[in-house]
């Protein structure tokens, strides 16, 4: 079974400054995939970011990067230089590896980023 | 590229009615999925399809809801009869790889329900 874990309450940024949204997980699977979706206010889950267990590096996407501590089962992502567009709902979600395998999404953490 | 459509975008029915949702994935993407997100929560996947044949739907509460994608292309969803609990919003999503590294599922808006 897995499990993903978001506890922040809704978090605020200033626009222009870095923020850090955590992410928690547990799986049994030595393998496995994690992932971050934004979903704005129009209700379309958008992807962000993917880590893979054994990636050597974090993942970087453009203003996006994960914080990735296998040891703590932590992949936090790292939003740089806010911007107005980025205030949404973001979910961490994770996969076993394998063909046909479910994303298993968190319960979500609203991002305000103020003006 | 036209991204995954749904339709309707909301709909609002009394308990026990039926509803029906409709899905078209991305052009080429062999793998569809039908998500059910309650308000507060993550997306839960109800059921998942490779082509025209479902690899997974251990989630969908088969007394109620059935699912089906015909031709390997777009998808309906039904609820027959809806339940209050089943208030929520559907989302459809498509991906061309069903593997973990390759998998990068592309969402529609989804239709929000509402069961009065």
């Amino acid at each position: 079974a897995q499990k993903i874990t978001q506890t922040q309450p809704g978090m605020f940024v200033q626009e222009k400054e870095a923020v850090t949204l955590d992410c928690t997980y547990d799986t049994s699977d030595p393998s496995y995939g994690l992932f971050w979706y934004k979903q704005p206010s129009s209700g379309e889950m958008i992807f962000l970011i993917y880590q893979g267990s054994y990636d050597q590096q974090n993942a970087t996407e453009g203003r996006y990067s994960l914080n990735f501590q296998k040891a703590r089962k932590s992949a936090n992502l790292v939003i740089s230089a806010s911007q107005l567009g980025d205030s949404a709902m973001y979910f961490c979600a994770v996969i076993q590896t394998g063909a046909n395998s479910k994303l298993t999404f968190g319960k979500g953490i609203t991002l305000s980023v103020r003006p | 590229e036209a991204g995954v459509a749904q339709s309707p975008r909301y709909k609002i029915i009394e308990k026990r009615q039926s509803v029906a949702f409709w899905c078209n994935p991305i052009s080429g993407h062999a793998t569809l999925y039908w998500y059910q997100q309650i308000l507060g929560q993550g997306p839960k996947l109800l059921i998942q399809f490779q082509n025209n044949g479902v690899v997974d739907d251990s989630q969908l509460p088969k007394d109620r809801f059935s699912a089906e994608r015909l031709k390997g292309v777009d998808s309906t969803l039904k609820i027959q009869p809806a339940k209050l609990e089943d208030s929520a919003v559907y989302l459809c999503a498509s991906s061309s790889s069903s593997g973990t590294s390759g998998r990068r599922e592309f969402f529609g808006p989804g239709t929000r329900l509402t069961v009065l």
